[in-house]
């Protein structure tokens, strides 16, 4: 099962920033924190990861508290083009997988 | 970056037919690719791990006759779906772990298989 728990859906202005939450805190110490998205009808698409510290990319940002509980994906100027399900995950799978759980919705709106 | 491509991109058939789905890595090789099934309004399930040279691990409830793995080469790994039936109809969408360290798994477009 996912070990990461997110909300089910928001909105967010088009222009502004996107703050996407995510609880991770059951995972353990050396587990990375893997973002994704899905744009409808596509596979997922890689956005970041992290450990304990911040990242940035071309993307997004990726912000972990300290305790490594929580993290919050950030697009910093949301397009409509970002309106997609974004996941959250760890390699928690038996296989070495990812697990997918429900992720959050992002609606960009004009 | 990483890319995995993935063929056919839809396919339509009729019921009983078998149908055959690749996935590449195109610029690194993959010893373990995933192929994961999606149905409408819900998120992305493991159908089964793809070992290269090895036989495929599948998960629980996944008919292995049904869904037969191949997994040749480090770059390529097929998915046939044999005697499809419309209750196979669904987004199928693999992945390639080229995991040096902790470097992201990446994803195929996805294949959407229709049967009729």
């Amino acid at each position: 099962d996912a070990k990461t728990t997110q909300p089910t859906s928001m909105d967010c202005a088009e222009g502004r920033a996107a703050n996407l939450p995510c609880n991770h805190s059951t995972i353990s110490g050396n587990e990375y924190v893997y973002w994704y998205r899905q744009i409808h009808s596509q596979g997922p698409q890689y956005i970041i990861h992290g450990l304990k510290n911040n990242e940035t990319n071309e993307m997004a940002s990726l912000i972990i508290t300290e305790d490594r509980k929580s993290s919050t994906l950030i697009l910093p100027h949301a397009t409509l083009r970002d309106t997609a399900v974004y996941y959250c995950m760890n390699y928690g799978g038996s296989q070495g997988n990812l697990i997918f759980g429900k992720g959050t919705k992002l609606s960009v709106k004009p | 970056g990483a890319v995995v491509s993935q063929h056919p991109s839809w396919v339509i058939c009729k019921s009983g037919t078998s149908v055959k789905i690749e996935c590449r890595s195109l610029d690194f090789q993959a010893t373990t690719m995933f192929w994961y099934r999606q149905f409408p309004k819900q998120s992305l399930m493991l159908m089964a791990t793809s070992n290269e040279g090895s036989k495929a691990t599948y998960e629980q409830g996944v008919e292995k006759d049904k869904f037969l793995i191949n997994h040749a080469s480090l770059t390529l790994s097929t998915l046939t779906v044999t005697s499809a039936h419309p209750e196979d109809s669904s987004f199928y969408i693999c992945s390639a772990n080229a995991r040096a360290g902790n470097q992201p798994q990446h994803f195929g477009d996805g294949t959407r298989l229709s049967i009729l």
